[in-house]
């Protein structure tokens, strides 16, 4: 199965401004996955992102929020853009190479 | 993909088998049933999956009924450090060009005691 890197692993952000989330596969995938994990919750995917095209994002989340690069076949980010408390959460990559395999995670605190 | 029920908690003496139910009286033909478990603050990690017939791998064993619409995960002798989440998918087998996003649910959260 896939290796991933996951950066940063914590992160404390002031309402307003913006984290990117970085993702690092150490073989290429066609598709990576984002998800957003809130405190006591189950996972909630946000996107799908393929190489060359744009992500596909699922119901409740759109572009403007959580803009997604996949510049490359091991590659990708994930930006959340103007947060605010409500975005408090740990975020996670996901591909499936032989398998499905998640990053460590990404715990976001907002203030 | 199909729909699954889990029980919300369960507990488990250490040394003990524990064994986690899932419902999916919905599933589809060509639907596998995968486990996840999730440990504090890590990402999911992959335990087992099966078609029809019953899986075992050096963490678990995976029995599914006769009519898939449901299904066992065995710990065999559950330790302290099986302590955890865990998430029992439905969907349509992985490989090839065939794979695509997991949906989880809920999960059982499993408490391991001494």
């Amino acid at each position: 199965s896939a290796v991933i890197s996951q950066k940063p692993s914590r992160d404390i952000c002031q309402r307003g401004t913006s984290l990117t989330i970085q993702c690092q596969v150490d073989s290429q995938v066609t598709m990576m996955f984002w998800y957003r994990q809130q405190p006591g919750q189950s996972l909630t995917l946000i996107a799908t992102a393929n190489q060359g095209s744009e992500a596909t994002y699922e119901s409740g989340f759109v572009i403007d929020k959580f803009p997604i690069s996949r510049p490359n076949l091991t590659f990708s980010t994930l930006t959340v853009s103007n947060m605010s408390p409500e975005d408090s959460s740990i975020y996670l990559c996901s591909v499936y190479r032989d398998g499905y395999t998640f990053g460590s995670g990404t715990r976001l605190t907002v203030v | 993909d199909a729909k699954t029920t889990q029980p919300t908690s369960m507990d488990c003496a250490e040394g003990r088998a524990a064994n986690l139910p899932c419902n999916h009286s919905t599933i589809s033909g060509n639907e596998y049933v995968y486990w996840y478990r999730q440990i504090h603050s890590q990402g999911p990690q992959y335990i087992i999956h099966g078609l029809k017939n019953n899986e075992t791998n050096e963490m678990a064993s995976l029995i599914i009924t006769e009519d898939r619409k449901s299904s066992t995960l065995i710990l065999p002798h559950a330790t302290l450090r099986d302590t955890a989440v865990y998430y029992c998918i439905v969907r349509v087998g992985a490989g090839g060009t065939s794979y695509g996003k997991l949906t989880f649910g809920q999960g059982t959260i499993l408490t391991v005691h001494p």
